[in-house]
């Protein structure tokens, strides 16, 4: 059974980079049949997608947000990351981590973290 | 960018059926993912490529998508299906992932 667990501070400044991590266990990440995601949710509001990355490196971001995301992936810890710079307080969500399949349904998803940003 | 129209709520009586639309132009032609997420927790996939249910999912469940509109129906209504429902799909052309707004489903 894939588990997907999110881990990373809990409030950031404003201005400031938010950071979180996604560990993987149950299954690999470099297994090649599936892009590892991260979508977020707003209190109160619906999903919002952030973006993916393949194990081989190649990444896919919301065009929205492309300017400020960054996901990288390390195959030898089964981790992919997400890094969301200039945060203001609209950036302020659950963020999940999930495996997408090639038709990008997710089919596993972390239980997600709550990220405040406030001075 | 692609954009997927869902009614903010939908309610219907335990026992009944349950329609859940998710509009987008030409969605007919694209693969459509369902999900349920309840309060507190993280969305379920409910239904995948259209129609099809992952391992543990009630055939309740069932989904449709032709011309400019994809359904989820649910059948059978209980009290646990209450819940928010997204629909999702996959846009090569443009945002490769993209969700609708979401439909709370109230059973009454």
């Amino acid at each position: 059974q894939v588990q997907l667990q999110e881990s990373g501070p809990g409030l950031v400044k404003p201005s400031q980079t938010l950071s979180l991590t996604c560990t993987v266990s149950g299954g690999s990440i470099s297994s090649g049949d599936y892009y590892w995601s991260w979508i977020r949710q707003p209190p109160g509001k619906g999903l919002e997608w952030i973006g993916y990355i393949y194990y081989s490196g190649s990444t896919y971001y919301n065009p929205s947000l492309k300017s400020r995301v960054t996901i990288s992936v390390d195959t030898s810890k089964n981790q992919f990351s997400l890094k969301l710079s200039s945060v203001t307080a609209a950036d302020t969500a659950v963020y999940y981590c999930a495996r997408a399949a090639l038709t990008a349904d997710l089919d596993y998803w972390g239980q997600g973290t709550l990220v405040t940003v406030s001075s | 960018s692609y954009v997927l129209t869902q009614p903010p709520s939908v309610s219907v009586a335990p026992g009944q059926t349950a329609r859940i639309t998710c509009g987008g132009n030409n969605i007919g032609s694209k693969s459509v993912h369902w999900y349920q997420q309840k309060p507190g927790q993280a969305p379920v996939l409910v239904v995948y490529d259209d129609s099809d249910r992952p391992s543990g999912i009630p055939e309740r469940f069932s989904g449709s998508n032709s011309g400019n509109t994809a359904t989820l129906t649910i059948s059978r209504v209980e009290a646990g299906d209450e819940a928010d429902y997204y629909c999702q799909v996959w846009d090569s052309s443009s945002d490769p992932v993209v969700f609708g707004g979401g439909t709370k489903l109230t059973v009454l």
